[in-house]
């Protein structure tokens, strides 16, 4: 399969507790997108990188959440000290992209995050 | 953060009408991009169209860009039933040298058989 992959598909946490996402783009993309999407609205930018820089971070993003992506490859997303309101499907994407060209973006199936 | 804002927030039509959503946006534009979304699932991107173009078709799909207005607006054609999902136009800035892609808060789309 040469899509996009998220792991887990579904976390269910308690409050307070560390988890960390996975992301394995399609291989030759270059840039990883992560979004946070609730019930009814669209994807939230939360950030995103080019090759291994990490190039933008949401201001709306606590700094409870933090994303790395070694060697340019895939990349985790951890959010620290779970909370509620944390509560939210996650997407990844990955997309090839030069300067300000940005082609298509190949999202993965999300995980879903419950925190009790 | 989102940039774009669709309108109407939600449409159900009859099977085999046609469908069109419109799409507002607020800054200077690389280019827009629309997906769909089934209930539960990941986003599958549909049609690109850049800048400097005002018309693009795939399929049963007609995209429209009006930069002036900063508006675009997607249309179907000849429903199915399989058409009902969300759709969401996601704008790339103009401005930026790596440019994010950011989406707009959707259409839910219903077609009744």
């Amino acid at each position: 399969d040469t899509g996009v992959s998220q792991d887990p598909r579904h976390k269910i946490t308690k409050r307070g507790q560390n988890v960390t996402f996975r992301c394995d783009p399609i291989s030759e993309h270059n840039r990883l997108y992560w979004y946070r999407q609730t019930l009814g609205q669209g994807p939230e930018f939360l950030t995103y990188f080019q090759n291994e820089a990490q190039l933008e971070k949401s201001r709306l993003l606590s700094d409870r959440f933090s994303a790395e992506r070694p060697k340019g490859s895939f990349s985790t997303l951890e959010i620290q000290r779970t909370e509620q309101g944390d509560s939210a499907m996650y997407l990844c994407a990955s997309s090839l992209g030069q300067g300000g060209e940005n082609t298509e973006a190949f999202f993965g199936q999300g995980t879903r995050l419950t925190v009790v | 953060s989102q940039q774009g804002e669709e309108d109407p927030q939600a449409l159900s039509i009859q099977e085999g009408e046609n469908a069109t959503m419109n799409c507002s946006y607020k800054t200077s534009i690389n280019n827009l991009q629309w997906y769909r979304q089934n209930s539960g699932r990941g986003l599958v991107h549909l049609i690109l169209i850049r800048s400097n173009e005002r018309e693009k078709h795939s399929g049963r799909l007609r995209v429209t860009l009006d930069t002036s207005k900063k508006s675009s607006s997607l249309l179907i054609t000849a429903s199915r039933a399989a058409d009902t999902a969300s759709y969401f136009c996601a704008t790339v800035d103009g401005y930026s040298s790596a440019s994010k892609i950011i989406f707009g808060s959707g259409t839910r789309l219903s077609i009744r058989p």
